[in-house]
């Protein structure tokens, strides 16, 4: 049982190149989100989704974009990225959000 | 929406001692407060959580208790051990339509002195 799983695990981008960080989970969960890790910043909500086909803004979702491509999986996508955006990127899924979240290994990305 | 504030932000306690971490939150309607336990590399873990119809739960070394009207839960870890070290963090949800976020406090670092 692989649980909640990302890719990549690390990565170096140049300003303004973009990238998808994928992420996958096999619980059959309805709820999946995706938090950024800064040094003092705590988990920061980037975007959410309740159930396949919908998605929602969390607390930082400017530069962002997310899709529920199925229940099992829910992309994080960065058009153009900005050195503001280095940060460890997890994944998550929950039954509902009033249930024990898994979270993945997560993913280190640097924008230089 | 909803915030959620975690004292202290590091906490060094001698092995042995008892461990306290608070948190406050801003929505009188969350309803599920879980405590996550994140190790070195690691995605964070629930240790334990409690609903807003409890007021404390324990699960051996480890306890949470809810103040409903003051809108804050706190952490107690008792006989705490080298393993207990790690980052802590306090979370706060409820589910109310689509209205499925959690949101996290900033997380306490714990530091257990031999």
């Amino acid at each position: 049982n692989a649980g909640v799983t990302q890719t990549p695990k690390f990565q170096v981008l140049k300003t303004g190149q973009s990238m998808t960080l994928q992420c996958a989970q096999d619980m059959n969960h309805n709820s999946m989100y995706w938090y950024r890790q800064d040094p003092g910043m705590g988990l920061r909500l980037i975007y959410y989704s309740a159930s396949e086909g919908t998605t929602d803004k969390g607390e930082v979702p400017n530069g962002y974009n997310v899709s529920r491509l199925n229940k099992r999986e829910f992309s994080l996508r960065l058009e153009s990225a900005a050195p503001s955006q280095t940060s460890v990127y997890f994944c998550a899924s929950s039954e509902q959000s009033v249930t024990e979240a898994f979270f993945g290994q997560g993913t280190r990305l640097t924008v230089v | 929406g909803e915030n959620v504030e975690q004292h202290p932000s590091t906490l060094s306690v001698q092995e042995g001692d008892s461990a306290v971490i608070k948190c406050t939150y801003s929505d009188s309607a969350s309803n599920y407060f879980p405590w996550y336990k994140q190790e070195l590399g690691k995605g964070p873990q629930l240790i334990i959580d409690i609903r807003s119809n409890v007021g404390e739960k324990k699960d051996q070394r480890i306890a949470v208790t809810l103040n409903k009207t003051a809108k804050h839960f706190s952490l107690h870890i008792t006989e705490t051990q080298p393993e207990d070290s790690a980052v802590y963090f306090c979370a706060a949800s409820k589910r109310v339509n689509r209205d499925d976020k959690i949101i996290f406090g900033k997380g306490t670092r714990l530091h257990i002195l031999p």
